[in-house]
């Protein structure tokens, strides 16, 4: 079975600095991920997907996330945090077929410091 | 913005009593889930369908029964709500078994 590990619940960064959130999946098949973010009081919006073209994607935001098959990875990384991105992250993932789960990780809350 | 429109959007209950939130979409897509959100456990899946009639349980679907008998409604009933389904219900949908999700504004649910 599917399933996503987020590491680290909570990330602090400074205006400025490198967003690094963490995603590792576990899959026995290629598998389809994606990042979406939540605003408070709000639904889950769709920051980039992998679906086995480019490993290296570009989503919204400035965010980008690279997949690794030898590391099972996608990590979300922006070069520079806006106060604006302050927010939860989730890491999902699911197989491709004609049934399948959409599973997400626990999520990382991304706080930015002036 | 996906046409996912969840009703209702607040509802306080009391234990025991059946619970019905309902998920409507405008895309046509195949695909309907109905998650749970808590502090901690990020977004759980309750149950989904891929198709109309054609549903299954996800990972905490104990208490809850799910109908969809027409590809845009997909209905979520806790039949005797208890204070440990308190929570943010939201609905998603996908086009195919590969495609994203998009996803309604919640339910916020209390069960007093």
């Amino acid at each position: 079975a599917q399933s996503v590990t987020q590491l680290g619940s909570h990330v602090s960064v400074s205006e400025g600095a490198l967003v690094l959130l963490r995603c590792n999946y576990s899959s026995s098949v290629p598998p389809y991920l994606f990042w979406y973010v939540q605003y408070p009081n709000q639904g889950l919006q769709l920051l980039l997907k992998y679906t086995s073209a480019a490993t290296l994607v570009k989503g919204i935001n400035g965010f980008e996330a690279e997949f690794k098959k030898s590391e099972t990875s996608f990590h979300l990384t922006k070069p520079s945090a806006h106060m604006s991105d302050a927010a939860e992250y989730f890491c999902a993932v699911r197989r491709g077929g004609a049934t399948n789960k959409l599973i997400f990780g626990t999520g990382t809350l991304l706080a930015v410091q002036p | 913005d996906a046409g996912i429109t969840q009703s209702p959007r607040h509802k306080v209950t009391e234990t025991g009593t059946p619970v019905t939130l309902r998920c409507h979409q405008t895309e046509n897509h195949r695909y309907m889930y109905w998650y749970r959100q808590d502090p901690g456990h990020g977004l759980r899946l309750i149950h989904y369908s891929y198709g109309v009639k054609d549903t299954d349980k996800g990972e905490v679907s104990d208490g809850y029964s799910v109908s969809r008998s027409k590809t845009e409604d997909f209905l979520l009933t806790l039949e005797s709500a208890t204070s440990s389904q308190t929570s943010v219900y939201f609905c998603a949908i996908s086009e195919t078994g590969n495609t994203e999700a998009f996803f309604g504004q919640g339910t916020r649910l209390t069960v007093v």
